[in-house]
């Protein structure tokens, strides 16, 4: 069975450009979380997806949003880019709402 | 407010010794709690869930114990091996099923 993917792996953007990142969960996995990881501040919650819907969002501003298709799959995007976005960004699937996590490999994003 | 606390302190033991990591939290009243280990530049993967009705849950060398009175589960390895090495995270899932990471212990063992 195919793990988490994410896509792209690494990427490079400037200040002011947006970006979207893509995930695809385990086939059969309803819900999709993503994370946003720095060295400063750990693993901070973004939002979480289940059946299309979004279930729980995190503390972030309005320039972070997300998307979930009947597939499953996911989609984030970041508006105007400050450098602080700079991170690994995280997508991780589960059966249902609630339990254990698979995480992807992740997408690293540098903004210069 | 909700916190998670782990030791932001590397845990540095010698090969073959138990490593023990602390996950502390308030204001959470946890259905469960979970574990994973993340290496650098990868994403976390899951170790072990307990649930509240649990003391105590065994997977191989992993133990994992769920005090809900302390507030606090204890993270154990046994025997551990340069392999384990690596940065444990504990979660929480809180109001709306909504899973909440620690910082993370980093772990060095050494042979």
């Amino acid at each position: 069975k195919a793990g988490v993917t994410q896509t792209p792996r690494y990427l490079i953007k400037t200040r002011g450009q947006q970006v979207t990142l893509s995930c695809s969960p385990i086939s059969g996995h309803r819900s999709v979380s993503w994370y946003q990881q720095t060295p400063g501040q750990g693993l901070q919650f973004l939002f979480e997806y289940f059946s299309e819907t979004q279930r729980n969002k995190g503390n972030f501003p309005g320039r972070f949003s997300g998307r979930q298709f009947s597939n499953s799959r996911s989609e984030m995007n970041v508006s105007t880019l400050e450098l602080g976005d700079s991170a690994l960004y995280l997508c991780a699937s589960r059966i249902g709402g609630t339990g254990e996590l698979f995480f992807g490999e992740g997408s690293r994003l540098t903004v210069l | 407010s909700q916190k998670i606390e782990q030791n932001s302190e590397a845990l540095n033991i010698q090969e073959g010794k138990t490593a023990t990591l602390t996950c502390n939290y308030t204001n959470y009243s946890p259905a469960y709690l979970q574990w994973y280990r993340q290496d650098p530049g990868r994403g976390p993967v899951f170790l072990l869930l307990i649930r509240e009705n649990e003391k105590e849950k065994r997977k191989e060398r992993l133990k994992v114990t769920f005090d809900t009175t302390l507030k606090q589960s204890l993270f154990h390895i046994t025997a551990s091996q340069p392999a384990d090495s690596a940065t444990y995270l504990c979660a929480l899932e809180g109001a709306g099923n909504m899973l909440t990471f620690g910082g993370g212990t980093r772990l060095m063992v050494k042979p």
